[in-house]
């Protein structure tokens, strides 16, 4: 079975331009978070949802950030604009329902800002 | 604020012995706590899920104790071999925020020495 899928693996951009990071949860699962991970801070949860909703995005820094889920195979994590400061390592992770709280994380996007 | 406390230095064993990693909080009261292991350049992988009603754990050569009243965890890998050395880290959930909220720790880095 395929994992939780995360595109890009690796991005490079300037600051000021608009960055999308993409996650392909595992099919069956319907809860979705988003976390950044960087030396200083560890790994911080920013927006989790369930059955495509957020339910808690008091961890998304400031209004440049925002995140979505059309459906429940996307969900997408936009910064517009970027800073220095947003470069990390994001993580997407997904668990299925039933109370099996475990969650499966993707491979990460490594985002840097110069 | 809530906090998750994990040892900031690395951990160094030899081979064989048993490694134990210890994992603090405050101004939390979970309903379950996991253990992560991660590799560096992936995203962290599920190893054990302890409930607040749950004193102890154990799968295979790992063991994790969850005390509520000293708001502590302490995570064991016995044997230990070189193929264990990873970052290893604690999270929390179902607290405020959400059944599925899960915050991590920092991590703790553990080295073991053939």
């Amino acid at each position: 079975d395929a994992g939780v899928i995360q595109s890009p693996r690796h991005e490079v951009t300037e600051m000021g331009q608009e960055v999308t990071l993409r996650c392909k949860p595992i099919s069956g699962h319907n809860s979705l978070f988003w976390y950044r991970q960087t030396m200083m801070r560890g790994l911080e949860l920013l927006i989790y949802f369930n059955n495509n909703v957020p339910i808690d995005d008091s961890g998304m820094p400031e209004d440049r950030f925002s995140a979505k889920m059309p459906n429940a195979s996307f969900s997408t994590l936009k910064i517009q604009p970027s800073e220095p400061r947003d470069s990390a390592v994001y993580f997407c992770a997904s668990s299925p329902p039933g109370g099996n709280e475990k969650l499966f994380f993707g491979s990460g996007t490594q985002l840097s800002v110069l | 604020s809530q906090k998750i406390e994990q040892n900031s230095e690395a951990l160094n064993i030899q081979e064989g012995k048993t490694a134990t990693l210890t994992c603090n909080y405050t101004n939390y009261s979970p309903a379950y706590l996991q253990w992560y292991r991660q590799d560096p350049g992936r995203g962290p992988v599920f190893l054990l899920l302890i409930r607040e009603n749950e004193k102890e754990k154990r799968k295979e050569r790992l063991k994790v104790t969850f005390d509520t009243t000293l708001k502590q965890s302490l995570f064991h890998i016995t044997a230990s071999q070189p193929a264990d050395s990873a970052t290893y880290l604690c999270a929390l959930g179902g607290g405020t925020g959400g059944y599925n909220k899960l915050i991590f720790g920092a991590g703790t880095r553990l080295a073991v020495h053939p």
